[in-house]
């Protein structure tokens, strides 16, 4: 059974870059048929995809966020990784790393979700 | 970017009942649209894939129906397991986008 797992340092303040990597298990991060992706949900809101990367580097980004995300995959570690620099309330949000398939995107598996709360 | 447009926003409704929930799409997405349901402190969980298709163990009152833009999410006999909030996900081969959400409560 695949498993992802949220870690972080925690709390931001204002204008830093907040840091989060997924671990992978139970399955390999350079599957052919996936993507993995972060998507983030603000307090009593709605659901936002932030970007996707694939195995072999392929990203996409929301280009909402686009000048302000990078995304990277280790593969040695079964891990993939999201910084969101210049970071404001707004971004405080629960931070899930997903896996879809490559065809429909079929969000199959989530990670339980981190809270990133950005405050001074 | 396709921005989807999910109604209604909240919903009460009774154990029994049968409910519908709508999805519209800017553009036209052929039939890659999902839905979940989500419990508080919990992650989305997948219940329709490709518009129509029950996932693995969903029970049948669920169901999916659409293409094009225009998608419909029905519950039929609610359950009450099933007050939770739903979104519909599109994906146009690039990027991912959500309905804002439906809260489905009980009356």
């Amino acid at each position: 059974q695949l498993h992802l797992q949220e870690s972080g340092p925690g709390p931001v303040k204002p204008s830093e870059t907040l840091s989060l990597t997924c671990t992978v298990s139970g399955g390999s991060i350079e599957s052919r048929s996936h993507y993995w992706a972060w998507i983030r949900q603000p307090p009593g809101r709605g659901l936002e995809w932030v970007g996707s990367i694939y195995h072999s580097g392929s990203i996409h980004y929301n280009p909402s966020l686009k000048s302000r995300v990078t995304m990277s995959v280790d593969s040695s570690k079964n891990q993939f990784s999201l910084n969101l620099t210049s970071v404001t309330a707004a971004d405080t949000a629960v931070y899930f790393c997903a896996r879809y398939a490559i065809f429909g995107a079929v969000i199959n598996y989530w990670g339980q979700g981190t809270l990133v709360p950005v405050s001074s | 970017d396709i921005q989807m447009t999910q109604s209604p926003s909240s919903l009460s409704a009774s154990v029994g009942d049968r409910v519908t929930i709508t999805c519209q799409a800017s553009q036209d997405i052929k039939k890659y649209l999902n839905w979940y349901q989500q419990k508080p402190g919990k992650a989305p969980n997948l219940i329709i894939y490709d518009a129509s298709n029950l996932d693995t163990g969903v029970p049948s009152r669920f169901s999916g129906s659409g293409s094009g833009t225009d998608f419909t999410f029905t519950i039929n006999s609610l359950q009450p397991e099933d007050f939770a909030t739903y979104f519909c996900q599109q994906y146009d081969g690039v990027s991912l986008s959500f309905g804002g959400g439906t809260k489905l409560e009980l009356k």
